[in-house]
């Protein structure tokens, strides 16, 4: 199986700051990664997919980066609403698709 | 717009049986294929099933073999997961999700509560 790991599993930050979040995957998945956010009580959202691209009606301050085994998402200029838990997910070798453990961004 | 409304979770004792039914609306649900997603309490997300278009080809997580069932009804715009033996470490909200091009999850519903508890 493919294992990710994102660092760091927390972070705290401001509104208006810029955060990065890293994943790394265990083996070469080319570009074949996704972000999803997540907050309690609700459905995980894409954000981004094959690595780098934007999902429909998400906000550009959300991007993504990387191929084969180094990924980051970065997000620019914190917004209240973008406090969740942050997951990457490997689609490059199924079955088993998989997740990174999640980032909990915080507010400072 | 896309609407996935799982249902069919509750509390059930160690080696009994849940079945979970994912109903969705908005999109042509024949053409996607389709997953189950679970998270445990404070814990990430895991990958759990997921099923092709016509329900022939199926594969799961090495934890749900043997136990869990995927099917799908695509007259009823519905998703189904057959849990049987379930285990204590099977507690989990439980989402469906459709599976879209490049793999990706692009839409989830809210998710059902499964206690596996005694």
């Amino acid at each position: 199986d493919i294992q990710l790991t994102q660092s760091p599993s927390s972070v705290s930050a401001s509104v208006g700051d810029r955060v990065t979040i890293t994943c790394r995957a265990s083996q070469d998945i080319d570009t074949w990664l996704a972000w999803y956010q997540h907050k309690p009580g609700k459905a995980p959202k894409l954000l981004i997919y094959a690595a780098s691209s934007l999902q429909g009606g998400v906000p550009s301050r959300f991007g993504g980066s990387g191929s084969g085994t180094v990924f980051t998402l970065t997000i620019t200029s914190l917004q209240p609403e973008d406090f969740a838990t942050y997951y990457c997910q490997q689609a490059k070798s199924f079955p088993p698709y998989t997740f990174g453990q999640g980032t909990k961004l915080e507010i400072k | 717009e896309v609407h996935l409304v799982e249902s069919g979770g509750g509390l059930v004792r160690p080696g009994g049986s849940l079945r979970l039914s994912c109903a969705a609306s908005g999109f042509t649900f024949r053409t996607y294929w389709m997953t189950w997603v679970r998270q445990a309490p404070g814990k990430g997300l895991e990958w759990v099933a997921n099923i092709g278009l016509d329900g022939s080809e199926k594969y799961y997580v090495d934890s749900a073999k043997g136990r869990f069932t995927i099917s799908r009804d695509n007259a009823k715009n519905s998703l189904f997961l057959q849990m049987n033996s379930l285990r204590v470490e099977d507690t989990a909200v439980y989402y469906c999700a459709t599976e879209g091009w490049l793999r990706k999850f692009d839409d989830w519903g809210q998710g059902t509560l499964v206690t596996v508890s005694s």
